[in-house]
């Protein structure tokens, strides 16, 4: 099991660009969640996909999207890309049916460390 | 809303056991989780503990949650080396998926 991955692992951008992250879950799970780590503080929630669909979201403009595919593995999309906006993108996979029982754990990836020039 | 709060730091020698502790604001938290972070890495989940229970032991590591003073603690025995890292506290809330993270606890292993 390669559990959950992230490419690309490193990404130097430029104000105003936009970006693309990927994801895929470990094995077996359904629902993706993103966070963003700011350097020295805790991962913020982004949003969490279930279904292809957005279940829930955090205090993130829209600027920030996001997509799943039928293979359960997900994209988030930034546009008009700002300074604030360098962090590291971690994705997390879970178990939406059966989480009662796992405690709905979250399993994290290596993460994407952003960069905003 | 939902806030997480941790101590920043904490040194403890090899061999002895450690202590961190967290405190969070919801009331409706089902589950409360311990992460670990090496530098670098992502996070890597370490034990959860559902919020009706008040201690649960996994090996070396043994969390108590205080559901009234909305306190959690992780408890390391034998502190190693290894255990160095930043350790992030997170609870799920009753009202979605989301997991809200405290800032951390960075922990220094002395030989």
């Amino acid at each position: 099991d390669a559990g959950v991955t992230q490419s690309p692992t490193h990404l130097i951008k430029t104000r105003g660009q936009q970006v693309t992250l990927r994801c895929s879950p470990k094995s077996g799970h359904d629902t993706v969640s993103w966070y963003q780590q700011a350097l020295g503080q805790g991962p913020q929630f982004i949003f969490q996909y279930y279904e292809e669909e957005e279940r829930q979201r955090g205090n993130f403009p829209d600027r920030f999207s996001g997509h799943q595919f039928p293979n359960y593995s997900s994209e988030l999309n930034v546009n008009a890309l700002l300074l604030g906006d360098s962090a590291l993108y971690l994705c997390a996979s879970s178990l939406t049916s059966g989480s009662l029982l796992f405690g709905y754990e979250q399993f994290f990836g290596p993460g994407t460390r952003l960069t905003v020039l | 809303g939902e806030d997480v709060e941790q101590s920043l730091f904490l040194s403890v020698r090899e061999g002895d056991s450690s202590v961190i502790n967290c405190t969070y604001t919801d009331s409706s938290s089902t589950y409360l989780y311990w992460y670990k972070q090496e530098p670098g890495a992502g996070l890597q989940l370490l034990t959860y503990i559902f919020s009706n229970m008040d201690m649960k032991q996994d090996q070396r590591l043994t969390v108590l949650l205080n559901k009234k003073d909305k306190h959690l603690s992780l408890r390391i025995a034998d502190t190693q080396t290894g255990d160095s890292a930043i350790y992030f506290c997170a609870e799920r809330g009753a009202a979605g998926n989301k997991l809200t993270f405290g800032g951390g606890t960075r922990v220094l292993v002395k030989p």
